[in-house]
């Protein structure tokens, strides 16, 4: 069956320094990755979408890659700020459907 | 509204009760999606409407939950005969188009429900 996984443990981090997500996948060849971050008590909120044929995309402080090779997706966030402590959610397409991860959770330490 | 609203926010119920939680989309959102989400999970996909009809319901765990958008706008998920195993966040979200997935998803806050 098709899976999506992130790394369960939390990832803490100090203020200024970059976080790496990681989502890996399997048994499936998705046509699109996207990302979100979910904080306590509230939806996901979209952040980044990158295709298959797209090696990397940026927003600002974000950065997504897309390695078809080794089915997986890293997520960047660049000069990390206490703010951006949340959960991340990483989520492949299946027909009609978005396929989420269980989310990595960054706290990022002033 | 400017996004994706849902209610109750929180629902407190007993076990075998009938329980109903509301969506409303983003206006002009054709596509509109009920997730389930439990503690330390992401959301787990239940059924997706193009317009008024149910597309894909292939994610409903059994015939106690029903989903109705009848016109093509407010959603309703139904939960029959609950169990203590329903208590999670649900989560709605919509988007434009015809549901490709290179459009993104605008989720609402979410019910909290919870089966006593």
């Amino acid at each position: 069956s098709q899976k999506i996984e992130q790394n369960s443990e939390a990832l803490n981090i100090q203020e200024g320094k970059t976080a790496t997500l990681t989502c890996n996948y399997t048994n499936y060849s998705p046509a699109y990755l996207q990302w979100y971050r979910q904080d306590p008590g509230r939806g996901p909120v979209f952040l980044l979408l990158i295709r298959e044929n797209e090696k990397e995309k940026r927003k600002e402080r974000l950065k997504v890659t897309f390695d078809t090779t080794l089915k997986q997706s890293l997520f960047h966030i660049t000069a990390s700020q206490p703010a951006d402590s949340a959960t991340y959610l990483c989520a492949h397409d299946s027909s009609y459907k978005l396929i989420f991860g269980s989310g990595t959770r960054l706290l990022v330490r002033p | 509204g400017a996004g994706v609203s849902q209610t109750p926010s929180n629902k407190v119920t007993e076990k075998g009760k009938y329980v109903e939680l509301r969506c409303d989309p983003i206006s002009g959102h054709t596509a509109l999606y009920w997730y389930r989400q439990s503690l330390g999970q992401g959301p787990e996909f239940l059924i997706y409407f193009q317009g008024t009809g149910a597309a894909d319901d292939s994610g409903l765990p059994n015939d106690r939950f029903f989903a109705v958008r009848p016109e093509g706008s407010v959603s309703t998920l139904k939960i029959q005969r609950t169990e203590r195993g329903d208590s999670a966040v649900y989560l709605c979200a919509s988007s434009l188009g015809s549901g490709n997935l290179d459009n993104e998803q605008f989720f609402g806050p979410g019910t909290r429900l919870t089966v006593l």
